[in-house]
C-alpha cells in the first residue's frame, strides 16, 4: 500500500514565525503536492514537485515556497506565518509511468495548522 | 480555469438506501477520480476511471465516466454507518503543462443508524 505521512497531524505557530510542513512518502512516487483544504474552497494547489530539486507552482503558491532534496521528502515553508494561512494543509503523490502520468494521487493524514 | 460542479452538497440518508452523487463540468477530462475523506483526516481513492463510458465498481461503490467526458457519477448501494465522510470527485487533464488534478468542493453523506 501506498503510505504517505505528513510530519504533524496539528500545529499551533504564531504570526511571523516560519513553518515546515514535512511530507515523506515510501512508494519511490515521482510526483509530490502540497494543497491546502478550507471550508467552501475545497482543495487548492499551493506547488508541487514532479522531480528532485524540480518545482512548480500550483494556483496559490503565494507566501509559500518548498523543498525536494530526496525523492521521498517534500516540504511545504511558510516563511512567515500569517493567520490567513490557518488551514488543513494535505501532501500528495502520484507515480509518473513511461508515456503518461498517473493521476492517481494518494494523500497524506494532514496538518491542521493555526496561526494566531 | 477549471470548475466541476459536484452535487449534492450533502446528503441525509437511512442505514441500507442507496445514494447517488455526481460532478459536472463544462470542461472535458480524460480522467475522473473519486475519494472518500473522513473527519480530520486525508483523502482516500476509491475509484479511477480512464475512458469515457467507464463503469467501474468497488465493493459497494460504483462509479461511472461520462460518455461526454464532462460528468462522472457514483453510486453507493446499501448504505452503512461507515459511509459517512466527505465525498470528492476529481477531474485530470493529459498532456503538456496540464498535470493536476481539478476538484469538486465535496459532497457530505450523513447516515442514520
Amino acid at each position: 500500500d501506498v503510505k504517505v505521512t505528513q510530519s504533524s497531524r496539528y500545529l499551533v505557530k504564531r504570526t511571523g514565525e516560519k513553518v515546515f510542513l514535512e511530507c515523506v512518502q515510501d512508494m519511490d512516487h515521482e510526483n509530490m503536492f502540497w494543497y491546502r483544504q478550507d471550508p467552501g474552497l475545497g482543495l487548492r494547489l499551493i506547488y508541487f514537485s514532479y522531480d528532485v530539486k524540480m518545482k512548480e507552482k500550483g494556483d496559490i503558491p503565494e507566501g509559500y515556497s518548498v523543498s525536494r532534496e530526496k525523492k521521498e521528502r517534500f516540504s511545504l515553508i511558510l516563511e512567515s506565518a500569517s493567520t490567513n494561512q490557518t488551514s488543513m494543509y494535505l501532501c500528495a503523490s502520484s507515480l509518473n509511468l513511461a508515456g503518461g502520468w498517473r493521476y492517481e494521487q494518494y494523500f497524506g493524514p494532514g496538518t491542521r495548522l493555526t496561526v494566531t | 480555469g477549471q470548475q466541476l460542479n459536484q452535487s449534492p452538497q450533502s446528503m441525509f440518508i437511512q442505514e441500507g438506501e442507496d445514494v447517488s452523487m455526481n460532478c459536472t463540468s463544462s470542461s472535458i477530462f480524460n480522467t475522473w477520480l473519486w475519494y472518500k475523506q473522513d473527519p480530520g483526516e486525508g483523502p482516500v481513492l476509491l475509484i479511477a476511471l480512464y475512458k469515457a463510458g467507464e463503469l467501474t465498481s468497488n465493493g459497494r461503490l460504483t462509479a461511472q465516466f461520462g460518455i461526454t467526458r464532462k460528468d462522472s457519477f457514483l453510486n453507493i448501494s446499501a448504505s452503512i454507518p461507515s459511509d459517512v465522510g466527505i465525498y470528492f470527485c476529481a477531474g485530470g487533464t493529459q498532456g503538456g503543462s496540464n498535470y493536476k488534478l481539478t476538484f469538486g468542493k465535496g459532497t457530505l453523506l450523513t447516515v442514520n443508524p
